[in-house]
């Protein structure tokens, strides 16, 4: 069956980088993209990018860009966000999410990271 | 960016209620509208995509409608486990956007 496990929670400083994982299993890693939505405290869903696992294209949310890196390892089908210089309304759940493309469609998602930034 | 808004917020309803949210896109969307439920502390679970397809496993009293800028979710008798908030996402154009959720509470 599909699964996406991500890393655990992180606390982190005003201006440090955070950098979560999700690790994918049960289908062929390649043949789908990585999405990453994440979700404020009591807020709603807000869709920060998505990386092809074929090729590393990637599509980034603008608000975001300049800050975030999202990469795969096929060889571990992993995909990996990493947020840099993190603020207080960074704090967040970060999910990952398997998706066909660049336009949504997630059907599998993670458990979820909290990240918290906090001085 | 185009922008999504759902209507209600939220709504309180009772075991077997017929209940339907709607949500509406600020341009066509032809029919590329997914409908997301989310239990809390929990991830979405994706239940309807292209504005009226079941994603496999998805209870048949879901149901999604619409097409353009107007799309509806309907649950037709609503149970205990379908309390949550749901919300929409356009799959048109990059970014893919959410509407701001419905809560859909016990009465």
């Amino acid at each position: 069956q599909v699964q996406l496990v991500q890393s655990g929670a992180e606390v982190k400083k005003p201006g440090a980088s955070v950098k979560v994982s999700c690790k994918a299993s049960g289908y062929t890693f390649t043949s789908y993209g990585i999405s990453w939505v994440r979700q404020a405290p009591g807020q709603g869903l807000e869709w920060m990018g998505w990386i092809s696992a074929y090729n590393g294209n990637t599509n980034y949310a603008q608000k975001i860009q300049g800050r975030v890196t999202m990469t795969t390892d096929t060889s571990t089908t992993t995909a990996y966000m990493e947020l840099r210089s993190l603020r207080s309304d960074d704090t967040a759940v970060y999910y990952c999410a398997r998706g066909p493309n660049t336009l949504g469609n997630e059907d599998y998602w993670g458990q979820g990271t909290l990240v918290t930034v906090s001085s | 960016d185009i922008q999504m808004t759902q209507s209600p917020s939220s709504l309180s309803a009772s075991v077997g209620d017929r209940v339907t949210i709607t949500c509406r896109a600020s341009q066509s969307i032809s029919r590329y509208l997914n409908w997301y439920q989310q239990k809390p502390g929990k991830a979405p679970n994706l239940l309807i995509y292209d504005a009226s397809s079941l994603q496999s496993g998805v209870p048949s009293r879901f149901s999604g409608g619409g097409s353009g800028t107007d799309f509806t979710l309907t649950i037709s008798s609503l149970q205990p486990e379908d309390f949550a908030t749901y919300y929409c996402q356009q799959s048109h154009s990059a970014p893919p956007t959410f509407g701001q959720g419905t809560k859909v509470e016990i009465k």
